[in-house]
């Protein structure tokens, strides 16, 4: 059975601590993925890597950096958080390749709910 | 820019059928796909059309057409378990990153 795990369900952190958001998958995906979702905006894609060591911007960068030592793990870093990153954070992971659906398919993890006091 | 445009509610009744349509602006085009997303858990993978046309699956149906830039997810025989979110997303890239749009919640109820 496919899996991506991330570290926490829920997390609550200070407003200027640095957050780690950890996230594994035992699927031997070269595609990882973080996602915020916030109510009424959707999925809005943070970074992603396609490769170990790799990482490419998504939409919405700012805040956020990120580290892909391993391929089975991919990690989301909030360098200094802040009130307006409170939201879920949800992990993603798939192959990479041909057009075909199983290589277009995204696994996703039970998502981090991040609250920043 | 790069935009999905779908509805943000839709309602029904059980037994009845519902389609939720996706319209998309995107500089790259690499398939649509649908994914449901219940209150409070992941989101899963529903289906996917790279091709023009229908493709079913079971009580769910996914079209695609290219040249309109749209497609739509068709729910049929709808079930209370059917109640969720669900979001279409583009892929401009094979296998590599999709943009979604903000998600319909579907509320099914007897």
């Amino acid at each position: 059975d496919v899996k991506v795990t991330q570290s926490s369900r829920y997390l609550v952190k200070r407003t200027g601590e640095k957050v780690f958001l950890e996230c594994v998958q035992d699927m031997d995906h070269e595609n990882m993925f973080w996602y915020r979702q916030d109510p009424g905006l959707g999925l809005r894609l943070i970074y992603f890597s396609y490769d170990v060591k790799m990482k490419e911007k998504g939409d919405i960068p700012e805040g956020y950096s990120v580290s892909r030592e391993k391929k089975e793990r991919f990690s989301l870093i909030l360098e200094s958080a802040s009130t307006n990153q409170t939201s879920m954070y949800l992990c993603a992971s798939s192959f990479a390749g041909a057009n075909q659906p199983a290589y277009n398919e995204q696994f996703f993890g039970p998502g981090t709910r991040l609250t920043v006091l | 820019g790069q935009s999905l445009e779908q509805p943000s509610e839709v309602t029904a009744v059980e037994g009845a059928i519902v389609q939720i349509n996706c319209t998309y602006q995107t500089s790259g085009f690499y398939g649509l796909s649908w994914y449901q997303q219940h209150d409070g858990g992941a989101p899963t993978f529903l289906s996917y059309n790279a091709l023009d046309g229908l493709e079913e699956t079971g009580r769910f149906s996914s079209f695609l057409s290219r040249s309109d830039s749209y497609g739509y997810l068709l729910l049929q025989e709808l079930q209370m378990k059917d109640s969720a979110s669900y979001f279409c997303a583009v892929g401009s890239q094979a296998g590599t990153a999709l943009i979604f749009g903000k998600g319909t919640t579907l509320s099914v109820s007897s």
